[in-house]
């Protein structure tokens, strides 16, 4: 089983939200975790957008606006992106990462389609 | 401006040898922590080694470990990544990526444009 789950798809629609989730493996408990969120447009390198492990310990990327943000489902031990007032250009691969184990690990990464 | 410009990628056979390189501006380059990250064509992300700011701390990903180095200059600010054994599910795009700032919580920001090894006979 992998460390971290991602669905592979999403889609939703312009001005809704998207909620983008990060699924730790049993055993690892997203409580203790900084989750990472990036975005990679085709052709692109991966853009830093937030960090979050709680509301007291969160990063927001620089230039990164504030529609994305990050929280947590403990009774999921899941990390969710949360997208508001999506916009075309939100259309991109999102991926999450984790420190564990002395080794940064990346989820599948979920397609985000805003149609 | 942060910028990581990564180069010395290119056409390699299988069992050959490569050295990246990534070459860091705009921010103190010995202050910080720095990673390689591939992505295989059409493939998600691969986290393959970090240094630490001094570089006493290093780590690997499993699937590179004993045939990857890691090593950084930072008189040259200038990050490196010795490929040796190379397989062809190797070829993929190498990412250059800043670490964090000595002393402060675990991250990874800025990305550079990669450079594509290709390893095939």
């Amino acid at each position: 089983q992998a460390v971290l789950t991602q669905p592979a798809s999403l889609s939703a629609s312009p001005g809704a939200s998207a909620s983008l989730t990060c699924t730790l493996r049993s055993g690892i408990n997203v409580g203790t975790y900084r989750i990472y969120w990036y975005q990679q447009k085709p052709g692109s390198p991966p853009q830093y957008l937030l960090r979050y492990r709680s509301d007291s310990d969160k990063q927001q990327g620089s230039g990164v606006p504030s529609r994305f943000s990050g929280s947590k489902d403990a009774s999921a031990n899941t990390g969710i992106l949360l997208i508001s007032g999506l916009q075309s250009e939100d259309e991109a691969d999102y991926y999450c990462m984790i420190w564990h184990s002395s080794a940064w690990v990346f989820g599948g990464g979920t397609k985000l389609t805003v149609l | 401006e942060v910028q990581l410009v990564e180069s010395g990628g290119g056409l390699v056979q299988p069992g050959g040898s490569l050295r990246l390189s990534c070459a860091a501006s705009g921010f103190t380059f010995s202050n910080y922590a720095m990673n390689w990250v591939r992505q295989a064509p059409g493939k998600g992300l691969e986290w393959v080694s970090y240094i630490s700011s001094s570089g006493t701390m290093i780590y690997y990903a499993d699937s590179v470990k004993g045939r990857f180095t890691i090593s950084r200059d930072s008189a040259k600010n200038s990050l490196f990544l010795h490929m040796n054994s190379l397989r062809v599910e190797d070829t993929a795009v190498f990412y250059c990526a800043r670490g964090e700032l000595r002393g402060v919580a675990l991250s990874v920001d800025y990305w550079g444009q990669g450079t594509l090894v290709t390893v095939s006979s």
